[in-house]
């Protein structure tokens, strides 16, 4: 079954790197995706990955993923209070169609 | 190029009305897909439309739900007689025809049931 967990919760001070933790089970994952969303709006897309790669870097955004270990990882170098936001990884699979399965969420908090 | 529109952007109705939700996908694009985000959770996918044809609909709750995605005009989303626990946001996502392509979503569409 398809399943993505995240943690909640997630406080940097500016200026730090932020690390957002994403781990999923469905082993036939073909790509990940980072999304933002501000209060009151949509979600915007970060970055995405395809299951074959390792790293994708873009900017301040580096995304690792470890197939063996089904987990997938959003840093943020220098953090700002622009970042503030909830921030899902979801994945499509190879038998699911184009559906996305979300996490839950991370809640990422700058201080100043 | 305008993004994916979502109308209405709030929508307040009272337990037994219909609702109807539209969204206008992507230039270009002819994939449409429809989550919900009950308070404090993530999405949830409910349907995947194409142009006249519903692709994927395991997400949809069997009763009072409809999607449809007209040869013209914007996809619809319908709820007859909704009830509190449809309150949620509903977002709309769009891709291109072609390959695996991201989806890039609307701002949602806040439903409110009295």
């Amino acid at each position: 079954g398809e399943d993505v967990e995240q943690s909640l919760f997630l406080s940097v001070r500016e200026g730090d790197s932020s690390v957002i933790n994403c781990t999923y089970t469905d082993s036939s994952s073909t790509y990940l995706y980072w999304y933002k969303q501000e209060p009151g709006a949509g979600l915007q897309l970060l970055t995405y990955i395809f299951s074959n790669m390792d790293m994708k870097q873009d900017q301040r955004l580096t995304v690792l993923l470890n197939k063996k270990d089904k987990h997938l990882s959003l840093r943020i170098a220098d953090t700002q209070t622009g970042d503030s936001a909830i921030y899902f990884c979801a994945e499509s699979t190879a038998g699911g169609g184009n559906k996305l399965t979300f996490g839950t969420g991370t809640q990422l908090k700058v201080e100043l | 190029n305008a993004g994916v529109m979502q109308n209405p952007r709030h929508l307040v109705r009272r337990r037994g009305q219909e609702a109807r939700l539209r969204c206008s996908p992507m230039k270009g694009h002819s994939h449409v897909y429809w989550y919900r985000q009950l308070p404090e959770e993530g999405l949830k996918f409910m349907v995947y439309l194409q142009k006249e044809n519903i692709i994927d609909e395991s997400g949809m709750p069997k009763e009072r739900f409809s999607a449809e995605f007209p040869k013209e005009g914007p996809s619809i989303l319908r709820i007859q007689q909704v009830v509190r626990g449809d309150s949620a946001a509903y977002f709309c996502a769009s891709s291109p025809p072609t390959g695996n392509q991201p989806q890039h979503f609307g701002d949602g569409t806040r439903l409110s049931i009295l």
